[in-house]
């Protein structure tokens, strides 16, 4: 059973408008949650996490959301850039010091 | 960026030979871990290491190997390649602190022909 799903395998928008991406969970002891984008031939790279006793953190343009209840996590960029085009995963760590990611979303950002 | 390098970065190799991937990291980072990226399939853990010789298993650990007899060093095995394990190989490094965060190398291709 995939412990982390991330339902949508692509996404457009517009430059300068909202990219949202979702990730949901099965899970309600994971302790951290965190997003990745990754670049073609290129090692993924750490964007943002969120612990779970907090219900929303942001940074600059990226803010991660985070709803227990529901078991969703969801990552905000505004305004989406070109440059922020790349797959980004969604990951949960659980316990020992594993993480376990999501398929991915492409995102793409139209100028 | 954290340092970390994977050695080959590409390799073609064909099936029923050994293959060694190497991961080295001058973070000094306790934890290290292998994983591969297939379509559809998002990444996969192969297998971890929590300390020097101290090793486990990730989801899809048959058919490969791993050994860390130093800190900085953490090899993967194929010890028979096979065309299924045709695929990109990332090892990433953390510290186990914060959000658990982890950083990745730029990644192997490896093609099993």
């Amino acid at each position: 059973d995939q412990q982390v799903k991330q339902n949508s395998p692509s996404l457009s928008v517009q430059e300068g408008r909202i990219s949202i991406l979702n990730c949901d969970y099965t899970n309600s002891m994971f302790d951290y949650f965190l997003w990745y984008k990754k670049y073609p031939a290129e090692g993924p790279t750490f964007l943002i996490s969120i612990s779970s006793i907090k219900d929303k953190n942001e940074d600059g343009r990226f803010t991660v959301f985070l709803n227990k209840s529901a078991k969703h996590l969801s990552l905000h960029i505004v305004p989406s850039q070109p440059g922020d085009s790349a797959v980004y995963f969604c990951a949960v760590h659980g316990s020992n010091y594993k993480l376990t990611f999501g398929k991915g979303t492409l995102l793409t950002v139209n100028p | 960026d954290a340092g970390i390098t994977q050695s080959p970065r590409h390799k073609v190799t064909e099936t029923g030979t050994p293959v060694t991937l190497r991961c080295h990291q001058t973070e000094n980072h306790r934890y290290m871990y292998w994983y591969r990226q297939d379509p559809g399939h998002g990444l996969r853990l192969i297998h971890y290491s929590y300390g020097v010789k101290d090793t486990d298993k990730g989801e899809v650990s048959d058919g490969y190997s791993v050994s860390r007899s130093k800190t900085e060093d953490f090899l993967l095995t194929l010890e028979s390649a096979t065309s299924s394990q045709t695929s990109v190989y990332f090892c990433a490094i953390s510290s186990g602190t914060g959000a658990y965060e982890q950083y990745f190398g730029p990644g192997t291709r490896l093609t099993v022909t």
